[in-house]
């Protein structure tokens, strides 16, 4: 069965500081990749999508995830963190059935001024 | 510009009372999800549907019952309710399956509290 991982469920960095919120996938097929954030007390929006084509794939708000098949990793990175940037951050790839991503358990991000 | 709307957004229900979750769309998309969030466990599958009339289980299923007579509306329904239903329920659509890279669109959460 294919699963997500997100090492750390909190993570912490300065202002201005380089941001890296880690996920690493299991899956026997090249899957689709997915990064989400949820600000607080708001629904989850879509950060970044893989689809097979370029593997450094760039998002909203300054984000950017490197597809790693070697790895089987897809971590997160913005070089420099704003306050703005606050908010739990969720990992996804699709699963085996047509309709059902497979999420790992989030990453919550603090930004410290 | 409304795109998924729940209601209500807050609830406390006492344990064996009943109670529906409304999730309406206005983007025309064929895919419905509901997803139920606890703390430290991501979002978990409860029910999902691939078009009008259709429903099926996802990964957390039992003790919830859903409908989706129309394509724009899915609803959630929890029969006799239990306190390990407290938590976060996140109704969400897609215009295509994801394994088309059809992408999330979520509604703002419905907070369901039983006592």
């Amino acid at each position: 069965a294919q699963s997500v991982t997100q090492l750390g469920s909190h993570v912490s960095v300065s202002e201005g500081a380089l941001v890296l919120l880690r996920c690493n996938y299991s899956s026997s097929v090249p899957p689709y990749l997915f990064w989400y954030v949820q600000y607080p007390n708001q629904g989850l929006q879509l950060l970044l999508k893989y689809t097979s084509a370029a593997t450094l794939v760039k998002g909203i708000n300054g984000f950017e995830a490197e597809f790693k098949k070697s790895e089987t990793s897809f971590h997160l990175t913005k070089p420099s963190a704003h306050m703005s940037d606050a908010a739990e951050y969720f990992c996804a790839v699709s699963g085996d059935s047509n309709y059902q991503l497979i999420w790992g358990a989030g990453t919550k991000l603090i930004i410290k001024p | 510009n409304a795109g998924v709307t729940q209601t209500p957004k807050f609830r406390v229900l006492k344990t064996g009372q009943s109670m529906t979750l409304l999730c309406a769309q206005d983007m025309n998309h064929e895919y419905m999800y509901w997803y139920r969030q606890d703390p430290g466990m991501g979002l978990r599958l409860i029910h999902y549907s691939v078009g009008e009339g259709t429903t099926a289980k996802g990964e957390v299923p039992d003790g919830y019952n859903v409908s989706r007579l129309k394509k724009q509306n899915f609803l959630l329904g929890l029969e006799s309710a239990a306190p390990s239903q407290t938590s976060v329920y996140f109704c969400a659509s897609s215009p295509t399956s994801p394994k088309n890279t059809g992408e999330l669109f979520f509604g703002e959460g419905s907070r369901l509290t039983v006592l």
